[in-house]
C-alpha cells in the first residue's frame, strides 16, 4: 500500500487564486513528520513546509500553509494568492521519526498557474 | 549558509561503465541521503549516511554503493551501468537527528546512460 497518496496528477489554477494540493498518508507510528517540497523544471527539490505529528497548530510559511487533519491522515498544502512562479511539481512526503531518516515521497502534483 | 552542492550536474555514460557522483552537504549537517528520480518510479530512496556509516538502505542492487567522508561529503557510485539507471540523482542533507529534522536537497545530477 502506498504510504503517501497525491490524487491530483495535474492542476490548472488562475494566477492570484488560492490552490489546495491534496495529500493523504498512511502510518501506524504516533510520531512522524510531513513535508512539502516544490520541484521546478530545473530539478532542484525546494523545501516548503514541515508539520510534526504532535504539532497542534497548522504550519504556515509565508504564502504556504499546511491543512493538517490527523484523524483523517490528511496533510493538504494551501498556496494563497498563487503566482506564475508557483508552476512546478509539488511533492508531499513523510518521515516516520523513530524508524530512520528516510523520507517517503508521493507521486507528485504538477501545478500550472495560468496568467 | 551555502546549500547542498552536487557535482557534476550532468553526465553521459554508456552501458557497462561506472560513475561516481559527489554531494557536499550544508555546513554542520552530518546526514546525507541519496534518491533516484525517474518518470516511471518517481523518487526512490537509495541510502543514507551519517557520521561515515550507512544508516539506512533502500531496495537497490549492489551496483549502487556510497560512502561518506569525515567532512560529511558523500559519494555515490554506480557500477556496470544499465539503460534504466538514467535518472536524476538527488542528494539531501540534514542534521541527522531523527525528530523534527528537515532534509535539504541539492540541484541533482542528471545521468544519461546510452
Amino acid at each position: 500500500a502506498q504510504k503517501i497518496t497525491q490524487t491530483q496528477p495535474g492542476m490548472f489554477v488562475q494566477e492570484k487564486e488560492a490552490v489546495t494540493l491534496d495529500c493523504t498518508y498512511d502510518t501506524s507510528d504516533q510520531s512522524y513528520g510531513l513535508f512539502w517540497y516544490k520541484q521546478p523544471s530545473s530539478g532542484e527539490m525546494i523545501f516548503l513546509i514541515y508539520q510534526g505529528s504532535y504539532d497542534e497548530q497548522n504550519a504556515t510559511e509565508g504564502r504556504y500553509s499546511l491543512n493538517f487533519q490527523k484523524a483523517r491522515k490528511s496533510a493538504n498544502l494551501v498556496i494563497s494568492a498563487s503566482q506564475l512562479g508557483d508552476s512546478a511539481m509539488y511533492f508531499c512526503a513523510m518521515r516516520e521519526d523513530y524508524r530512520d531518516d528516510k523520507i517517503i515521497f508521493g507521486k507528485g502534483t504538477r501545478l500550472h498557474i495560468l496568467p | 549558509k551555502a546549500g547542498v552542492t552536487q557535482t557534476p550536474r550532468y553526465l553521459i555514460k554508456t552501458r557497462g561503465q561506472q560513475v561516481t557522483l559527489s554531494c557536499s552537504p550544508i555546513s554542520g549537517h552530518r546526514s546525507v541521503s541519496w534518491y533516484q528520480q525517474t518518470p516511471g518510479q518517481g523518487l526512490q530512496f537509495l541510502f543514507e549516511y551519517f557520521s561515515e556509516t550507512q544508516r539506512n538502505k533502500g531496495n537497490f542492487p549492489g551496483r549502487f554503493s556510497g560512502r561518506q567522508f569525515s567532512n560529511s561529503r558523500s559519494e555515490m557510485n554506480v557500477s556496470t551501468l544499465e539503460l534504466g539507471d538514467s535518472a536524476l540523482y538527488l542528494c539531501a542533507s540534514s542534521s541527522g537527528r531523527l525528530r523534527a529534522d528537515t532534509q535539504y536537497f541539492g540541484p541533482g545530477t542528471r545521468l544519461t546512460v546510452l
